[in-house]
């Protein structure tokens, strides 16, 4: 079974406070991705990596960046949190071919 | 500009009947549509898929229907079982890529 891991499932965080969060997966996927879900609003993607290094924007990168310096990590950045970005965030990785991707178990934000 | 609509943000269905969740798409560039569902505080996990090569697609209680021409698809789950109480989410793939586009959900509720 694919294992799509987020080390942080809850957190609290101050406005102004610079915010990692942490993705790992064990099937030597090529493709991660961030998302973020909130109410009446549907899962809207934030940046995707199709490689180590490689990055690009989705549809709501503003405020985030992200990190793939290793093929099974993806770390999501929250340079300066605010209260707008509280939400849940969702990690998921897939195959360069494949046509369905994978989800982590989220993490909680909650910025203060 | 949403791309992949879900016009019903819940549905309450009687244990046994059958549950139909509705999704519209406004771009003739998908290839691929999916259908996540989602329990609380959990990752969305895949569920049913069909290529729009396809109008049809079963896999046991559920089967997923494409109208291209309508752009529409649909996924029937019967009979419904309380464990199918959950959010479901529509997703669509455009050609060529890996990313996908999410429609806001829908939460079914099976009633005993």
């Amino acid at each position: 079974d694919v294992k799509v891991t987020q080390s942080s499932r809850y957190l609290v965080k101050r406005t102004g406070e610079k915010v990692f969060l942490e993705c790992v997966q064990d099937m030597d996927h090529e493709n991660m991705f961030w998302y973020r879900q909130d109410p009446g609003l549907g899962l809207r993607l934030i940046y995707f990596s199709y490689d180590v290094k490689m990055k690009e924007k989705g549809d709501i990168p503003e405020g985030y960046s992200v990190s793939r310096e290793k093929k099974e990590r993806f770390s999501l950045i929250l340079e300066s949190a605010s209260t707008n970005q509280t939400s849940m965030y969702l990690c998921a990785s897939n195959t360069g071919s494949g046509n369905t991707i994978y989800f982590g178990e989220g993490s909680w934000l909650t910025v203060v | 500009d949403q791309q992949v609509k879900q016009n019903s943000p819940s549905l309450s269905v009687q244990e046994g009947r059958i549950s139909i969740l509705n999704c519209d798409y406004t771009n003739s560039m998908f290839d691929y549509f999916l259908w996540y569902k989602k329990y609380p505080a959990e990752g969305p996990t895949f569920l049913i898929s069909i290529s729009s090569i396809k109008d049809k697609n079963e896999d046991g209680r559920f089967t997923v229907f494409l109208n291209k021409s309508a752009k529409h698809l649909s996924l029937h789950i019967v009979p419904s079982q309380p464990g199918d109480s959950a959010v479901y989410f529509c997703a669509a793939r455009f050609q060529g890529a890996q990313k996908l586009v999410f429609g806001q959900g829908t939460r079914l509720t099976i009633n005993p």
